[in-house]
């Protein structure tokens, strides 16, 4: 069992639309949660972070935390195509653990 | 406010053969973690330094080694090359602290030959 699941996608969308990508991790211990964005061949840039359960909202995306379930998701309202790009969850107890991503491809 | 700058962007190499790739924290930042990160793969975690120590390491062998000069910049080393450490590595820098928030730098793609 990998430490961080991800849906691997492609998950597709039509502009306008609300995205949701979804992650599970196996330590309990983990006490942060990280979104990045990838776009191909670019380096991971930071969307999100949350440290409590609940939701946490910064412009069009959301995260919720999870913590009983082990989950962890972001939402993207008004989907653009700019944000089509591989998103990545990470996982933090001490080092940082990253899901292998989800591809979203948000359609015009 | 400079990000994290990592040099060189591109690197070719022959099996056997040893690297070192350099990475400069953003400004700020004093801690330094490294990543390998395979094609189609989120990054693995390498370790980490601060205060010129390394503080966390991941599952890498010990031809991955590390260090961080007082300006807090840092270099990853890699000996004897293998195939299949072709990747992009990653430097990503923090502030000191429990579970703070990582800035990535644009990586470095190394290929061996």
């Amino acid at each position: 069992q990998k430490e961080v699941e991800q849906n691997s996608g492609p998950l597709s969308v039509p502009e306008g639309a609300i995205a949701s990508l979804n992650c599970t991790y196996s330590d309990r211990g983990s006490q942060s949660f990280f979104w990045y964005r990838q776009y191909s061949g670019k380096s991971p840039e930071l969307i999100m972070f949350i440290y409590s359960n609940g939701d946490k909202e910064d412009g069009r995306f959301t995260a919720q935390l999870n913590k009983a379930s082990q989950y962890v998701s972001l939402l993207i309202r008004d989907s653009q195509p700019s944000d089509s790009a591989t998103y990545l969850c990470a996982a933090q107890r001490g080092d940082m653990r990253f899901g292998a991503g989800t591809r979203l491809t948000v359609k015009p | 406010d400079a990000g994290v700058t990592q040099s060189p962007t591109h690197l070719i190499k022959t099996r056997g053969q040893q690297v070192t790739l350099r990475c400069s924290p953003k400004s700020g930042h004093d801690t330094v973690s490294w990543y390998q990160q395979a094609l189609g793969q989120g990054p693995q975690f390498i370790f980490q330094y601060y205060e010129e120590e390394e503080r966390q390491r991941g599952n890498f062998p010990d031809r991955f080694s590390g260090h961080q000069f007082p300006n807090y910049s840092s270099e990853l080393n890699v000996n004897a090359l293998l195939l299949g450490d072709s990747a992009l590595y990653l430097c990503a820098s923090s502030l000191r602290g429990r579970d703070q928030p990582q800035h990535f730098g644009d990586g470095t793609r190394l290929s061996i030959l």
